[in-house]
């Protein structure tokens, strides 16, 4: 199983719509979890830390499922603008290191 | 808002020769991170750095590479004799040294190795 999994995509969905987006990860003793935002070429930017609670910004909710070790992003109401590759981030335990899934594209459509 | 700074933007190198990418973390962070894209790939996690020595390292971070801090404000990444593989997207990175560690990433310096 890799470290961390997401689906590539790309999800093409109209403007207004609600998407979510699934992330997997191996290590079951990890704690800290990211989604991040990656436009075409760009660095990629931090869109939400990823609690045990849930985390919520606006459109954004991101959600942490131990049990079944995955993260998930809600994007509602999508804009034109949330167009992008959204990257699922892991800190496994004890380290200093970063895994970065291959991220998820998305396409809204007008 | 303070901000994770790179130079150049773009480098472009003839296999075999050495490079410096150059990074000026956000002022108050502690810990400070290389990582490379390949073009179409996901981003890997190289080196992390902190407190003047090397944190972890990659299977990627082999001894063609070495990271420095040589003053207060510049972190670095010398690929000593580069390889035409080592063309990809190189991102510095750092974090507050508190809190849920979230990384903020510089804008990136393109290699290209001909």
């Amino acid at each position: 199983r890799k470290e961390v999994e997401q689906d590539p995509g790309p999800f093409n969905v109209p403007e207004g719509a609600t998407v979510a987006f699934n992330c997997t990860y191996s290590n079951s003793a990890s704690q800290s979890f990211f989604w991040y935002r990656q436009d075409c070429r760009k660095e990629p930017k931090l869109l939400m830390s990823v609690y045990s609670s849930g985390n919520e910004d606006g459109r954004f909710t991101a959600q942490l499922n131990r049990a079944s070790q995955y993260i998930s992003l809600l994007i509602r109401d999508s804009k034109l603008s949330d167009s992008a590759t959204y990257l699922c981030v892991v800190n496994p335990p004890g380290t200093y290191k970063y895994i970065f899934g291959t991220g998820t594209r998305l396409k809204v459509l007008a | 808002e303070p901000e994770v700074t790179q130079t150049p933007s773009h480098q472009v190198t003839q296999m075999g020769q050495e490079v410096i990418l150059r990074c000026v973390p956000i002022s108050n962070h502690l810990y400070f991170y290389w990582y490379r894209q390949i073009l179409g790939q996901k981003v890997e996690f190289l080196v992390s750095f902190y407190n003047n020595e090397i944190s972890e390292k990659s299977e990627i971070f082999d001894d063609q590479f070495s990271v420095e801090r040589p003053d207060g404000s510049n972190f670095t990444l010398k690929i000593r004799s580069t390889k035409l593989e080592d063309s990809a997207m190189y991102f510095c990175a750092s974090t507050a040294p508190r809190g849920v560690y979230e990384q903020y990433f510089g804008p990136g310096t393109r290699l290209t190795v001909t």
